[in-house]
């Protein structure tokens, strides 16, 4: 089965200083992964996807993500975190042939003025 | 291009009353799917249609819901009867194929709160 996991539920970052939120998944063969942004009241929208490739992806508004197989991790970036930011973030990965996209818990993520 | 489309935005019903959800997926969009999202937690899938066809609806309790793709456009999930941890988002989204490579679209979803 798969399986991902969003160990914190909220992260705190000061408007402008760089931005981390974690992810680490479990998946039989290659995986899929993706990273979605939800804002209240909104669906899902998305942010980026590491399919094969470069280990650095770069996706929508300024975020970046990095693939690292050994650690099973895919955690999202962005150098200067805007107030604009804050919302909750899902983390999803799916396997080769499984169309099925499994989500972590999410992160809800605070950008201080 | 327009969007996943969904209704109702909102409902509220009554335990063990029926509801019913709709769904239009973005046109040429192969396959559809149907996603419950409990407050605090992250969207699951109850059921992935491709076509008409019924891909995997392992997660979807089928005592109580039922989901059709009639010709393979709109989609409709029920709930018959409603429980109250039946409260949550249901999410509908859709892809070009395969979802992997080509991404899924996610709709702004139906919030549902059972009484």
């Amino acid at each position: 089965a798969q399986s991902v996991a969003q160990p914190e539920d909220q992260v705190n970052v000061a408007e402008g200083n760089p931005l981390t939120v974690k992810c680490t998944y479990s998946v039989s063969g290659n995986p899929y992964l993706f990273w979605y942004v939800q804002y209240p009241n909104r669906g899902l929208q998305f942010l980026l996807k590491y399919i094969t490739g470069d280990n650095l992806v770069k996706g929508s508004y300024g975020f970046e993500a990095e693939f690292n197989k050994s650690q099973t991790s895919f955690h999202l970036k962005k150098p200067s975190a805007l107030v604009s930011d804050s919302a909750l973030y899902f983390c999803a990965v799916s396997a080769f042939g499984n169309e099925k996209l499994t989500f972590g818990t999410g992160t809800r993520l605070t950008i201080i003025p | 291009e327009a969007g996943v489309a969904q209704s109702p935005r909102y409902k509220i019903i009554e335990k063990r009353q029926s509801v019913a959800f709709w769904c239009n997926p973005i046109s040429g969009h192969a396959t559809l799917y149907w996603y419950q999202q409990i407050l605090g937690q992250g969207p699951k899938l109850l059921i992935q249609f491709q076509n008409n066809g019924v891909v995997d609806d392992s997660q979807l309790p089928k005592d109580r819901f039922s989901a059709e793709r009639l010709k393979g456009v709109d989609s409709t999930l029920k709930i018959q009867p409603a429980k109250l941890e039946d409260s949550a988002v249901y999410l509908c989204a859709s892809s070009q194929g395969g979802g992997q490579l080509y991404g899924y679209t996610f709709g702004s979803g139906t919030r549902l709160t059972v009484v």
